[in-house]
């Protein structure tokens, strides 16, 4: 299986801030990579799909890029409605993996 | 704009089965991949599986080998996951999610929470 691994595991910024996370492939896995927003009680939405193509209705203010193994999620302008856990998931291949999160927070 | 309804918390012996539906309302999801994920507490999500309705073709991760199935019903209107065989590991948030055109999971449903508890 291809392991995903995300970092790092929580940060802690204020309103305004930029925020960028990172997600390594245990394999070169292309572009095939989706980022997750997931908030408390509710289900994972997705925010960037192919490494870098924002979904529709996403904030401008998310980005994601790379390809291969490094793989990076950018708050450009960090709000209070983005406090939650990230995860980056990989379709290369199959199983599709998820990383293990990363929590960001609200100073 | 379709959105997924599942069916209600279980609570189960181990050792025994569950069955949890997911039903489309709004739009349908026949000619969609329907996703089988799950999230136990405090962990990152776990994709267990797919299934396509129109056909009942269906796929699920190596892990739980033998253990789970993805049924449909004839109107292709709701789709089924059942595991067997319940471990204490196994208690977990169940989710079903569509599969868009982006490779993402884009539509979910609330999620079912299994409790396996002797």
């Amino acid at each position: 299986d291809i392991q995903m691994t995300q970092s790092p595991a929580s940060v802690s910024a204020f309103v305004g801030d930029g925020v960028t996370m990172t997600c390594r492939a245990s394999q070169d896995i292309n572009n095939h990579v989706v980022w997750y927003q997931q908030k408390p009680g509710k289900a994972p939405k997705s925010l960037i799909s192919g490494a870098s193509y924002l979904q529709s209705g996403v904030p401008s203010r998310f980005s994601g890029s790379g390809s291969g193994t490094d793989f990076t999620l950018t708050i450009s302008s960090l709000q209070p409605e983005d406090s939650a856990t990230y995860y980056c998931q990989q379709y290369n291949g199959s199983p599709r993996t998820f990383g293990g999160g990363t929590k960001v927070e609200i100073k | 704009q379709m959105q997924l309804v599942q069916s209600g918390a279980e609570v189960k012996k181990p050792g025994s089965s569950v069955n949890i539906s997911c039903e489309a309302s709004g739009d349908t999801f026949t000619y969609r991949y329907l996703h089988w994920l799950r999230q136990a507490p405090g962990q990152a999500p776990e994709w267990m599986g797919w299934i396509t309705p129109f056909n009942g073709y269906s796929h699920n991760a190596q892990k739980f080998q033998d253990r789970v199935t993805f049924t449909r019903d004839t109107p292709m209107t709701t789709v089924y996951m059942h595991l067997s065989s319940l471990r204490s590991d196994d208690t977990a948030m169940y989710f079903c999610a569509t599969e868009d055109g982006s490779n993402s999971f884009d539509t979910w449903g609330p999620g079912t929470l299994v409790t396996v508890s002797s």
